[in-house]
């Protein structure tokens, strides 16, 4: 089963707006990563956060973890036509080193 | 600098037929990771390759091998194919084998359809 779950699975929101997507695990981890996905194609790396980091930035993009919760944030600012895609997170768990995706939020940056 | 290179883009196979498909990584690369992603789902890792042997392998039956060769590139092979292997394969490189923590970067995929 897969470890990471998205939230939400689906978001729209106009150009200009700051779009938030939320990513819950269940078990320890060795770092997170955030990926981007154009329409069933590659995926492309965005961001890694490791376990003992808090928060990351990246030009529009800022991303959290709180291993307390089990939870991750990723948020775009001033999002653009061109975020529109998949987007995941990925956890790269403790005790066997192994990578399991979430499902995605697919997100729709409306004109 | 060449990316990671697919091929082929997409393949169609009938129920118990065999299929290879192949990757070249990233030039630099020395590591090679296979995910299945099906339509609507996140990428499963299936296995990576680093040294030319199989490190690491994640919940996939024996009908799916692979091989890494001296030039780092590598192949999937999956044997007796079901419906359910239809999917979207993606090919992964990164530096230095390290398990799954490094960062990966990913081909654009061979579309499976299994009929």
């Amino acid at each position: 089963s897969q470890q990471g779950e998205e939230d939400p699975q689906a978001l729209s929101i106009q150009e200009g707006e700051n779009a938030t997507m939320n990513c819950s695990y269940k078990t320890s981890i060795n770092n997170l990563q955030w990926y981007r996905q154009n329409s069933g194609r590659g995926l492309v790396h965005l961001i890694l956060i490791r376990s003992n980091e808090r928060e990351k930035h990246s030009g529009r993009l800022r991303v959290t973890l709180d291993t307390s919760k089990k939870s991750s944030s990723l948020l775009i600012t001033a999002s653009r036509a061109a975020d529109t895609a998949s987007y995941f997170c990925a956890t790269v768990r403790n005790r066997d080193d192994k990578i399991i995706f979430g499902k995605g939020t697919r997100l729709h940056i409306l004109p | 600098d060449a990316g990671v290179t697919q091929s082929p883009t997409h393949l169609i196979k009938t129920r118990g037929q065999q299929v290879t498909l192949r990757c070249s990584p990233k030039s630099g690369h020395d590591t090679v990771s296979w995910y299945q992603q099906a339509l609507g789902q996140g990428p499963q890792f299936i296995f990576q390759y680093y040294e030319e042997e199989e490190r690491q392998r994640g919940n996939f039956p024996d009908r799916f091998s692979g091989h890494q060769f001296p030039n780092y590139s590598s192949e999937l092979n999956v044997n007796a194919l079901l419906l359910g292997d239809s999917a979207l394969y993606l090919c992964a490189s990164s530096l230095g084998g390290g398990g799954a923590g490094n960062i990966q970067y990913f081909g654009a995929g061979t579309r499976l359809s299994v009929l």
